[in-house]
């Protein structure tokens, strides 16, 4: 089955900075899936690409799916306190009807 | 408002002692599952449900049971919990475009 490899691990950006999370597959991706987790709290859907070369938007948030389907990255804009958290990213396998696969997940703190 | 909860949020017990976590949902989803947060290991899906009365394993299933009786609950249920048990546990129901989760429940098996 395929694997998700998020990175970094962890990251610590200074309030206002820009910044970029990928998820990476060995095999192509049918569906990729964004979280987010804030501690203490449960996850929240940010974004779902699809299309090979699909790129989304919300608020500050941007996330892309390159035309091979195989990496997606998550970029954020002008990061502030509440970008804090765990960004979670899924995948969408499709030989097993709507079983997502995960990734890691990638800490992110923001320094104010 | 479009939900799934689950209960307890925390709970501390002890290995061998039986517990149930509940989860519900109020979109009429037919898909729901279970899965448990390690670190550095990410989600992985415990059990899976298609339906009521259909269920599945998923990628760690020993050590649990669930049932789906009526659409909306998915109880998940572990006969004789063990330390290595001790998680955050997401109960989450889902079309086929979003999955939507619970709130988390902390276990710790001690």
């Amino acid at each position: 089955s395929q694997e998700l490899e998020q990175s970094p691990q962890s990251l610590i950006v200074q309030e206002g900075k820009n910044l970029t999370i990928n998820c990476t597959s060995s095999k192509t991706l049918y569906g990729l899936y964004w979280y987010k987790q804030k501690y203490g709290e449960g996850l929240i859907f940010l974004m779902m690409l699809q299309k090979g070369g699909e790129e989304k938007s919300h608020e500050k948030i941007t996330a892309k799916l390159d035309e091979k389907k195989q990496q997606s990255s998550l970029h954020i804009t002008a990061s502030q306190p509440s970008h804090a958290g765990i960004y979670l990213c899924g995948a969408d396998e499709r030989d097993s009807n709507y079983q997502l696969i995960w990734g890691a997940g990638t800490k992110l703190i923001i320094k104010p | 408002e479009a939900q799934v909860t689950q209960n307890p949020r925390y709970l501390i017990t002890v290995t061998g002692k039986k517990l149930t976590v509940t989860c519900s949902q109020n979109m009429n989803h037919e898909y729901m599952s279970w899965y448990r947060q390690d670190p550095g290991l990410g989600l992985r899906q415990i059990y899976y449900s298609m339906n009521v009365e259909v269920t599945d394993k998923g990628d760690v299933p020993e050590g649990y049971k669930v049932s789906r009786k009526e659409k909306r609950n998915f109880p998940l249920i572990l006969e004789s919990p063990s330390p290595n048990q001790t998680s955050l546990y997401y109960c989450a129901s889902s079309t086929n475009q979003e999955q939507f989760f619970g709130p988390g429940t902390r276990l710790t098996v001690l």
